[in-house]
């Protein structure tokens, strides 16, 4: 059974550019969570998707965004970069309906400069 | 400002040894609980969950305790191998009314370091 796929693994962006990541999760899970992970603030929830809607949001910006298609996969969209925007994003899927098991991807390595 | 980086915990042990690593969460009606495994570069990978009916949850050479009372968890990990080497992060999730759903909110994370 494949895992959670994150692309691109690595991305470097200029400041005030915007950038789209990508993640397609385990095959039957239709929830997926984003995820923000930094030195500085740990790993921090972004939002989670469950059948093309949003049902949950953390505190960030509305420059950040995502969506997610009919076959589960999402994207996650942040605008007008900023340096501090330099992070590992990671995405965890699960089957979405009560608690269960969340699964990692490897990540996508945003760098903005 | 200057964003100041988290001070993780650190454990070192040897080989063979049991390690221990705990945790404190936040919400005391949080009713599941994950430990996760993060090596360098990669995302965080699934060890063993915990649901807040339960006091404790044994897996291959992993044990998860839960005490509700002073909101505390520990992940014990017998016969510690260097490949065990990575940081260890708890994360809890408050789904009640469903109001929290696919949100996990994780500790700072434990660096745990095996010698040979």
């Amino acid at each position: 059974k494949a895992g959670v796929t994150q692309t691109p693994r690595y991305l470097i962006k200029t400041r005030g550019q915007q950038v789209t990541l990508s993640c397609s999760p385990i095959s039957g899970h239709r929830s997926v969570s984003w995820y923000q992970q930094t030195p500085g603030q740990g790993l921090q929830f972004l939002f989670e998707y469950f059948s093309e809607t949003q049902r949950n949001k953390g505190n960030f910006p509305g420059r950040f965004s995502g969506r997610q298609f009919s076959n589960s996969r999402s994207e996650m969209n942040v605008s007008t970069l900023e340096l501090g925007d330099s992070a590992l994003y990671l995405c965890a899927s699960s089957l979405g309906q009560g608690i269960g098991e969340a699964f990692f991807g490897q990540g996508t390595r945003l760098t903005v400069v | 400002g200057e964003s100041v980086g988290l001070h993780l915990p650190t454990l070192s042990v040897q080989e063979g040894d049991n390690s221990i690593i705990n945790c404190a969460y936040s919400n005391s009606a949080s009713d599941y609980f994950i430990w996760y495994k993060q090596e360098s570069g990669k995302g965080p990978q699934f060890i063993i969950d915990i649901r807040s009916n339960m006091d404790k949850r044994q897996g291959q050479r992993v044990t998860v305790l839960l005490n509700k009372t002073v909101k505390h968890l520990s992940l014990q990990i017998a016969a510690t191998q260097p490949g065990d080497s990575a940081v260890y992060f708890c994360a809890e999730n408050f789904n009640a009314g469903g109001t929290s759903y696919g949100k996990l909110t994780f500790g700072q994370g434990t660096i745990l370091t095996v010698h040979p």
